[in-house]
């Protein structure tokens, strides 16, 4: 079946950039996305990206994909505390396919 | 727009006691979609529906039951709690399975 891993935790200090990793296994993966999770809410969609991109630029987030190695990145730049908070990759086949398929969550800890 | 909502927020049971976990959307989502969240685990889809009056499993549907009969609530049922479903749920609902999910905040339940 489907995978998808991320590293559990990162810390990284204001004004960095915050660079969160994703690999997955399913090579019929057609989005691929970010979700953000604040404490004690719910999952919030913070960006997409097709399989037949390799980059995507939005504002401080841009988001790289290696589709050869299965890899997904997400770098924020100019990391602020309002940037702490659980981040999701989840992987998707698109039409016809349902199910997303969710990684453990990387938590981003900033350091003053 | 209130989203996705879910009733209640916490939730404590004895083992063996049954509930309903209530969620409701005013997006006029066709697809709607129950995670479980665990330390370590990211999420884990339990069950789904892709329209009203479907339901389909997830990843880890044992234990559970759900219903839609109407296109804006899906509920999920624990029939005969157990320590083991202590967690927090998540409903969610999209378009189609190719748009972004919609995260309601959540319900925690301990079963002790």
């Amino acid at each position: 079946g489907e995978d998808v891993e991320q590293s559990l935790f990162l810390s990284v200090r204001e004004g960095d950039s915050s660079v969160i990793n994703c690999t997955y296994t399913d090579s019929s993966s057609t989005y691929l996305y970010w979700y953000k999770q604040e404490p004690g809410a719910g999952l919030q969609l913070l960006t997409y990206i097709f399989s037949n991109m390799d980059m995507k630029q939005d504002q401080r987030l841009t988001v790289l994909l290696n589709k050869k190695d299965k890899h997904l990145s997400l770098r924020i730049a100019d990391t602020q505390t309002g940037d702490s908070a659980i981040y999701f990759c989840a992987e998707g086949s698109g039409f016809g396919n349902e199910k997303l398929t969710f990684g453990t969550g990387t938590r981003l800890t900033i350091i003053p | 727009n209130a989203g996705v909502t879910q009733t209640p927020k916490f939730r404590v049971l004895k083992t063996g006691q049954s509930m309903t976990l209530l969620c409701a959307q005013d997006m006029n989502h066709e697809y709607m979609y129950w995670y479980r969240q665990d330390p370590g685990m990211g999420l884990r889809l339990i069950h789904y529906s892709v329209g009203e009056g479907t339901t389909a499993k997830g990843e880890v549907p044992d234990g559970y039951n759900v219903s839609r009969l109407k296109k804006q609530n899906f509920l999920l049922g624990l029939e005969s709690a157990a320590p083991s479903q202590t967690s927090v749920y998540f409903c969610a609902s999209s378009w189609t399975e190719a748009y972004e999910q919609y995260f309601g905040p959540g319900t925690r339940l301990t079963v002790t």
